[in-house]
C-alpha cells in the first residue's frame, strides 16, 4: 500500500529564507513522486516530479526536491522564499506510470515579509 | 496541446437541490479521469475515477455519483445536496501508462446553504 506523510500542515518562513517542506512516502515498489502547488481557489499545478531518473529534481519557480530512498523522503526546498511562494503544497506518490496517485494532506506555506 | 475545462467556477446551492458539475478534456483521447474534493482545511479526497466510457470507480461511499457519457467528459452529480457536500471540487486527467502525473482543472467552489 502506498501513502504519503507531509510533516507540518503549516510552515512559515521569512522572505529570503530557506523553504523546506517535508514529504515521506511508503511504497512497496520504486515510486514515482510529485510535488504540486495550489494557489487560493485554483487547481493544482505540477511543480516537479521524480520518475526514477536523477535523484535531485529541479522544478519550476526555483524549487527542487531530492529523492532519498534510504530515508523514504522527497522533501521540497527552495533557497530563498519569495512572497509569491505562499500557497498550499501537496506531495503525491504513484506506484507506476499511469497508476493512481496518493496525495499527502498538504502543507500551507506562509511567507513573512 | 491538451486542456481541461471545469465549470462552473463557483456555485451556491440550497440543501436538497441537485448538482451537476462538468469536466471536459481536449487534445487527448482515452484519458483517465478523476474527481477530487477538498474540504476546508483538509487534503484531497479522491471521489471517483474512470478509465473509460461508462467505467466509474467510487472511492468513498457518499451522496455523490459520477458518469462518463463520452470519452473526454466527466460529470459529478447529486440528487440531493447535503451541507457536508460543500467544498472545492477538482477534476483531473492523466495519460494511461504515462509517468507525467495528473493535470488538474481550475476547480469548482461549491457552497451548500
Amino acid at each position: 500500500a502506498q501513502s504519503v506523510t507531509q510533516l507540518g500542515s503549516h510552515v512559515s518562513v521569512s522572505e529570503g529564507a530557506l523553504v523546506l517542506l517535508r514529504c515521506n512516502y511508503s511504497s512497496s515498489v520504486p515510486p514515482y513522486l510529485f510535488w504540486y502547488v495550489q494557489y487560493p481557489n485554483q487547481g493544482l499545478q505540477l511543480l516537479l516530479k521524480y520518475t526514477s531518473a536523477a535523484t535531485l529534481v529541479k522544478g519550476i519557480n526555483g524549487f527542487e526536491a531530492e529523492f532519498k530512498k534510504s530515508e523514504t523522503s522527497f522533501h521540497l526546498t527552495k533557497p530563498s522564499a519569495h512572497m509569491s511562494d505562499a500557497a498550499e503544497y501537496f506531495c503525491a506518490v504513484s506506484e507506476g506510470a499511469g497508476n493512481q496517485f496518493y496525495f499527502g494532506t498538504g502543507t500551507s506555506l506562509t511567507v513573512i515579509p | 496541446s491538451q486542456t481541461i475545462h471545469q465549470w462552473p467556477a463557483t456555485l451556491v446551492q440550497p440543501v436538497g437541490s441537485p448538482l451537476s458539475l462538468e469536466c471536459t478534456v481536449e487534445g487527448t483521447s482515452n484519458p483517465n479521469l478523476y474527481w477530487y474534493r477538498q474540504a476546508a482545511g483538509r487534503g484531497l479526497q479522491l471521489l471517483f475515477y474512470s478509465v473509460g466510457i461508462g467505467q466509474i470507480s467510487s472511492e468513498v461511499p457518499q451522496n455523490l455519483s459520477a458518469s462518463r457519457p463520452q470519452d473526454r467528459q466527466f460529470i459529478l452529480s447529486s440528487k440531493k445536496l447535503l451541507l457536508s457536500d460543500s467544498g472545492f471540487y477538482l477534476c483531473a486527467w492523466s495519460v494511461k501508462g504515462w509517468s507525467g502525473g495528473y493535470t488538474f482543472g481550475s476547480g469548482t467552489r461549491l457552497t451548500v446553504v
